[in-house]
C-alpha cells in the first residue's frame, strides 16, 4: 500500500528554522516526484515544488523560490521542506504528494503538517 | 500565471448536475492532456477524482467525469449527492511554474 506519512504539527516564532518531513513506504520511492503543496487557512492549494529523489532534481515556482529549500535522502525515502527564517505568514498546512513522471498528477497524498508562526 | 482561475462556487440540488471550469490549461503547450481534477473536504487532504482529462482512479464514482476543449478543462460531477459537497481544484502544467493549480471551486449541495 503506497502511503506518505508526514511529520507532525510545529508551532515557530518568527525568525525561527524549520524542516519537515515526507516519509514514503509501499513503492519505489526513488521513480516518482514527491511535490510540495501550501494551503493557508481558508484559501486554496499552491503548487510550491517538486524534487525527483532518483537524482535531487528539484523545480520550485518562482512564488517560492528562494523562501524555502527542498531536499531528499533517498536512502530513507524522505523527502523534506525547509525554512532557514519563518514568518508569520507562513503560518498553513503544508501537504507533500507523489507525483507520476509521465503526466502531472498528484496520486496519493500525506496527511498534511500544521506549521503555525507566532510570536 | 500563478493560477488558473476556477468560479468560486457552483451549487445544484441532490440528483442534478453541475460543472466547473478551469480555462487556460493549454496556455503553455506541453501535452494536451496534463490535467487532473481533486476533491478536498474540509479539514482532509486532496483526493485525486480524474486524471489526464477524463480518466477516473478506481473507487471514484463514475458520476464524476472530466473532458476538455481548447483550452478549457471541465469537471462535471451528474446526479449530485450530499458527499459531494467539497471544494475542487484542477491542476496543469503551466510552462516556467512548472506546474499550477486552480484557485478551487467550492460545490454546495442545495
Amino acid at each position: 500500500e503506497v502511503q506518505l506519512v508526514q511529520s507532525g504539527a510545529e508551532v515557530k516564532k518568527p525568525g525561527e528554522s524549520l524542516k519537515i518531513s515526507c516519509k514514503g513506504s509501499g513503492y519505489n520511492y526513488a521513480a516518482y516526484w514527491i511535490g510540495w503543496v501550501r494551503q493557508m487557512p481558508g484559501k486554496g492549494l499552491e503548487w510550491m515544488g517538486i524534487i525527483y529523489p532518483a537524482d535531487s532534481d528539484t523545480r520550485y515556482s518562482p512564488s517560492f523560490q528562494g523562501q524555502v529549500t527542498i531536499s531528499v535522502d533517498k536512502s530513507i525515502s524522505t523527502a523534506y521542506l525547509q525554512w532557514n527564517s519563518l514568518k508569520a505568514s507562513d503560518t498553513a498546512m503544508y501537504y507533500c504528494a507523489r507525483q507520476s513522471v509521465q503526466t502531472p498528477t498528484f496520486d496519493y497524498w500525506g496527511q498534511g503538517t500544521l506549521v503555525t508562526v507566532s510570536s | 500565471q500563478s493560477a488558473l482561475t476556477q468560479p468560486r462556487s457552483v451549487s445544484g440540488s441532490p440528483g442534478q448536475s453541475v460543472t466547473i471550469s478551469c480555462p487556460g490549461t493549454s496556455s503553455y503547450g506541453g501535452d494536451y492532456n496534463s490535467v487532473s481534477w481533486y476533491q478536498q473536504h474540509p479539514g482532509k487532504a486532496p483526493r485525486l477524482i480524474i486524471y489526464r482529462v477524463s480518466e477516473r482512479p478506481s473507487g471514484v464514482p463514475d458520476r464524476f467525469s472530466g473532458s476538455k476543449y481548447g483550452d478549457t478543462a471541465s469537471l462535471t460531477i451528474s446526479g449530485l449527492q450530499a458527499e459531494d459537497e467539497a471544494d475542487y481544484y484542477c491542476y496543469s502544467y503551466a510552462g516556467d511554474y512548472p506546474y499550477v493549480f486552480g484557485t478551487g471551486t467550492k460545490v454546495t449541495v442545495l
